[in-house]
């Protein structure tokens, strides 16, 4: 069945330097999303990334969509404490126009200041 | 913005009890799903709903059921609780099926 793997588990950085977590699906993906979520919190959407090879910017955050539509990556510039929480990709599946969404096991981000 | 809201947010009950957990999705959104998140791990899709008809299904136990109403809330109703049911629950709403999900605040069930 669809898999998505995501690595790092955990990162650990100090503010200011960068951060990057990687995905991989199993399958091919039609869209793949990305949410942040706090401790104690719920999923917060960032990003939805359709296109092979698609690449966008939220200010200091990069996201890329692998051209085979299989994997992803998310990349932070200059962490700040703020980033701190877990970085889930989740994919949908190109066969499927279900919807639902297979989730990475997430990086938990700690930033020390 | 309006966001997706989920009652209660916190829900205690011991084991062969029921619970009931309500979402309203985003208005405008006609698509609501739910999904089971234990401690330390991702979210786990269970059941959805697009149009008020069941759309996919997921590991979702036959204790519970859900559905998606008229006005496009939906319930998810537990039976015969377990304690491995204890879990932060979250539904989310998008508009149709392959775009992008917006999730509640969540649901905590603490099963004793």
């Amino acid at each position: 069945g669809q898999q998505v793997m995501q690595i790092p588990q955990y990162q650990h950085v100090q503010e200011g330097e960068d951060f990057t977590t990687y995905c991989n699906s199993s399958t091919t993906l039609s869209n793949i999303q990305w949410y942040k979520q706090r401790p104690g919190g719920h999923p917060v959407f960032l990003i939805q990334l359709v296109k092979s090879g698609e690449v966008k910017k939220q200010k200091r955050l990069t996201f890329q969509f692998g051209e085979a539509k299989k994997n992803s990556s998310l990349h932070i510039t200059a962490t700040q404490t703020t980033d701190v929480g877990t970085y889930f990709c989740a994919g949908q599946d190109r066969g499927s126009t279900l919807g639902r969404l297979y989730f990475g096991r997430g990086t938990q981000l700690t930033v020390w200041p | 913005a309006a966001g997706v809201i989920q009652s209660p947010r916190h829900l205690i009950k011991e084991k062969r009890e029921t619970a009931t957990l309500k979402c309203y999705p985003i208005p405008r959104h006609d698509t609501v799903y739910w999904y089971q998140q234990g401690p330390g791990q991702d979210p786990q899709f269970l059941i959805s709903f697009y149009e008020k008809m069941q759309s996919d299904k997921g590991s979702i136990p036959d204790r519970f059921s859900a559905q998606q109403f008229s006005d496009y809330h939906s319930e998810l109703n537990m039976s015969s609780l377990e304690l491995g049911d204890s879990a932060l629950y979250f539904c989310a709403s998008s508009r149709g099926q392959n775009n992008e999900q917006y999730f509640g605040p969540g649901t905590r069930l603490t099963v004793t």
